[in-house]
């Protein structure tokens, strides 16, 4: 079974700081990875999808990297803002499942303060 | 257009009853997914259809869960005889096609309270 691991839980940063969140996955047998933000009460925001033959997206100020063999992948924030708190959560598709089924970690709780 | 829309947004209910839970997907959206958020973890998997068909429906912690679609759009979570652990934040996800590279796209989720 797929597990999807994220590291750091928690991150508190003043704005304007450069970060990285990262996600890990024990079975590098995927479709693709997908970054999603999640706000307070709300659904999921889809930022940033890669497909396992891709090494990086990017959008904005926003950058994740994919690196199948080793089960990693690394979404990079450049300049945040107040605006950028939220969950971040990291999400992949295997190939040993159904094309629907997501496996999802538990997200990264980001806090930018002013 | 709308996105996914779920309904209720919050729904509190006593143990032992019966929920139905309800998820309208962005229009021509073909694939529809359940998925369920406890506190503090990521969304976990509960079913998938194709359609009018259930492709996947292998989330699904028991029987006291089913879900239809009966006309491939509309889809209902019923779950029966409800437990305090089935306290969670219910989304509800739609694709275009189900492909291998689809996005799906998340409604705003419904919080169930057994108390």
């Amino acid at each position: 079974k797929q597990e999807v691991t994220q590291i750091p839980a928690a991150l508190s940063v003043p704005e304007g700081e450069n970060l990285v969140l990262n996600c890990s996955f024990t079975d590098s047998a995927i479709y693709n990875l997908q970054w999603f933000r999640q706000d307070p009460g709300k659904g999921l925001t889809s930022l940033l999808l890669i497909q396992s033959s891709q090494r990086e997206q990017t959008s904005g100020r926003l950058n994740a990297s994919l690196d199948k063999s080793s089960g990693r992948s690394t979404l990079y924030i450049a300049a945040s803002q107040p605006g950028d708190s939220a969950t971040y959560l990291c999400a992949v598709k295997s190939r040993g499942s159904t094309l629907g089924r997501l496996y999802f970690g538990r997200g990264t709780q980001l806090t930018v303060w002013p | 257009g709308a996105g996914v829309s779920q309904t209720p947004s919050n729904k509190v209910t006593e143990k032992g009853k019966y929920v139905e839970l309800r998820c309208d997907p962005i229009s021509g959206h073909t694939a529809l997914y359940w998925y369920r958020q406890s506190l503090g973890q990521g969304p976990e998997f509960l079913i998938y259809f194709q359609g009018t068909g259930a492709a996947d429906d292998s989330g699904l912690p028991n029987d006291r869960f089913f879900a239809v679609r009966p006309e491939g759009s509309v889809s209902t979570l019923k779950i029966q005889r409800t437990e305090r652990g089935d306290s969670a934040v219910y989304l509800c996800a739609s694709s275009f096609s189900g492909s291998v590279t689809d996005t799906q796209y998340f409604g705003p989720g419904t919080r169930l309270t057994v108390l």
